[in-house]
């Protein structure tokens, strides 16, 4: 069946490092994947899409690489802040009517 | 523009009590969505809704009924609650397009306790 993994151990980093999350998966093969950030007690907020026929997305101080031979997707955050402190979940879409599959998430803790 | 709104926020239910959640978008989104996340787990689908008059099972639909009411609401029904069904509901929207790859805006969620 399809598997979505994100690292379940909560991340932690100091201000001004950059913070890399990592989204894998098995026995699918998506056609796009995005990234959504989820704050305690709030939905998820969309970040980031990236194709299967793209390599890497750029946005501000956000990077998505997207690897479909290793089945892995990086998310990065350059000079992270501690604003970036959240809950960041993968999702991978299988096309159609945009049905998503997520992953459980990562929680990220940047320390000043 | 207020996006997606869900009532209620909290509520708490007794074994075999009914309910129903509801959901609203004001961004003229075709697709409406109904999740539940539990701890550990990702978002996990319940139903679907491509578009006006039509749903659809998602990966957890057993125990729930959905209604897309109009293109803007799509309400969410527990018949029979039961202490497996405590968890937070959210509900999600987004725009309809050819390959579905539109990011979807949810909103602010239903923690739901049954007892």
């Amino acid at each position: 069946s399809q598997k979505i993994e994100q690292n379940s151990e909560a991340l932690n980093i100091q201000e001004g490092k950059t913070a890399t999350l990592t989204c894998n998966y098995t026995n699918y093969s998506p056609a796009y994947l995005q990234w959504y950030r989820q704050d305690p007690g709030r939905g998820p907020v969309f970040l980031l899409l990236i194709r299967e026929n793209e390599k890497e997305k750029r946005k501000e101080r956000l990077k998505v690489t997207f690897d479909t031979t290793l089945k892995q997707s990086l998310f990065h955050i350059t000079a992270s802040q501690p604003a970036d402190s959240a809950t960041y979940l993968c999702a991978l879409g299988p096309g159609g009517y945009n049905k998503l599959i997520f992953g459980a998430g990562t929680r990220l803790a940047v320390h000043p | 523009n207020a996006g997606v709104t869900q009532t209620p926020k909290f509520q708490v239910l007794k074994t075999g009590q009914s309910m129903t959640l509801q959901c609203a978008q004001d961004m003229n989104h075709n697709s409406m969505y109904w999740y539940r996340q539990d701890p550990g787990m990702g978002l996990r689908l319940i139903y679907y809704s491509a578009s006006e008059g039509t749903t659809d099972k998602g990966e957890v639909p057993n125990g729930y009924n959905v209604s897309r009411l109009n293109k803007r609401e799509f309400s969410l029904r527990l018949e029979s609650a039961a202490p497996s069904q405590t968890s937070v509901y959210f509900c999600a929207s987004s725009a309809q397009g050819t390959g579905g790859s539109y990011e979807q805006y949810f909103g602010p969620g239903t923690r739901l306790t049954v007892t």
